[in-house]
This record gives structure tokens, sequence and C-alpha cells, in this order.
């Protein structure tokens, strides 16, 4: 089975802290995903990446960047941890080609506090 | 984007068939249909997806209306382990946007 491993399943931060997040798959998929899930508006994609160093915005990529330097592994980064952040946040990855194949495996997501 | 609407909530009784609807009234002809749901503190887990065809597989099934404009996802036999939050988005392949939206609550009862 796939598996997405992200490094840490809480984390409490300071406000204006710089922040990373790590995400491992280990399928030798191509595309990797960043989310965030907050209650009441559902799963929305923050970055992703189709190759390594290549990277995408999504729907709310401000105050987020991202880095792919190895297939295997996607970071999200908070430059600047603010309040307004704290929230679920979910890695997932698929393999590029048909449909078929596009299918998401998800992390169990990593719960970031800031303070 | 194709945006998909569903209800907020749904009970259903455990052993019965969970029918969960979708409504994608804007999907493209090249858009997949995909379910995938998520129990509490996990991450979304895939459960099935489609073009135009029913679709089955040991999880669930899904059908999908001729128009393509909406679809249905069944558990046959529910389980107290299916309560979930059901969602159902729509992309299309080749493309990176899944949009998940707020899917569905749904309580199996015992």
């Amino acid at each position: 089975d796939v598996k997405v491993t992200q490094s840490s399943r809480y984390l409490v931060k300071r406000t204006g802290e710089k922040v990373f997040l790590e995400c491992v798959q280990d399928m030798d998929h191509e595309n990797m995903f960043w989310y965030r899930q907050d209650p009441g508006l559902g799963l929305r994609l923050i970055y992703f990446s189709y190759d390594v160093k290549m990277k995408e915005k999504g729907d709310i990529p401000e105050g987020y960047s991202v880095s792919r330097e190895k297939k295997e592994r996607f970071s999200l980064i908070l430059e600047s941890a603010s309040t307004n952040q704290t929230s679920m946040y979910l890695c997932a990855s698929s393999s590029a080609g048909t449909a078929l194949n596009e299918k998401l495996f998800f992390g169990s997501g990593t719960q970031l506090s800031v303070l | 984007d194709a945006k998909t609407t569903q209800p907020t909530s749904m009970d259903c009784a455990e052993g019965r068939a969970a029918n969960l609807p979708c409504n994608h009234s804007t999907i493209s002809g090249n858009e997949y249909v995909y379910w995938y749901r998520q129990i509490h503190s996990q991450g979304p887990q895939y459960i099935i997806h489609g073009l135009k065809n029913n679709e089955t597989n040991e999880m669930a099934s899904l059908i999908i209306t001729e128009d393509r404009k909406s679809s249905t996802l069944i558990l046959p036999h529910a389980t107290l382990r299916d309560t979930a939050v059901y969602y159902c988005i729509v992309s299309t392949s080749g493309t990176y946007k899944y949009i998940f939206g707020t899917g569905t609550r749904l309580k199996v009862l015992a």
C-alpha cells in the first residue's frame, strides 16, 4: 500500500515563527499536494507539485511556500506563522498519467496550532 | 472546474444500504467523478471513481446518471465503521485541481 507520512501529528508554534511541515511518500509518485482543512470549509488546496523542483499555486497559497528537492519529499513552509494558519494540514500524493492512476493518497494530517 | 453539491448530513441504519447523492450539474465531458471518505482524525481515503458507466468495487458502487449531472455512492451494507464524511469531487485527467467541498457527514446508527 502507498504510504504518505507526515512528520508530526500535532505541532504548536508561536506567532512569527518559521514552520516546516514535512511529507514523504514511498510509491514514487510524481504529484504531491498540500491541503488545509478547517471546520465548515472542507479541504482547500494550498500548493501542489508535479515534479521535482516544480510547483503550482493552489487556491490559498498566501502565507505559504513549498519545497520539493527530492521526488519523495514535499515540504510546506510557513514563513511567519500567524494565528489564522491554525489548521489541520493534509499532504497527498498521486501518480501522473491517466485518471485510473490519479487517485489521491493522503497522510494522517498535522494539526498545527499557532499561539 | 465543476463543483459538487452534497447534503450536509445523513443517517443510515446499520446493515442497510447507504445512498449518498451528489450533484455536479456543470461537469464536463472529460471530468471524472471521485468519492473519498474521511474518518475522524484521519486523512481522506479513496473509495471509487467513474466517468460515465456505473462502477463497483469491494467498498462501494457508484451510479452516474445518463446526463452525468448527478451520481450516487452506495454502501450496500453499512456498518458502524462507515461513519465518516464522504466527499464527492470531480477532476479532469491530467489536471491537479481536486475541489473537495464540505462533504456529507454519514452517521451509521446501531
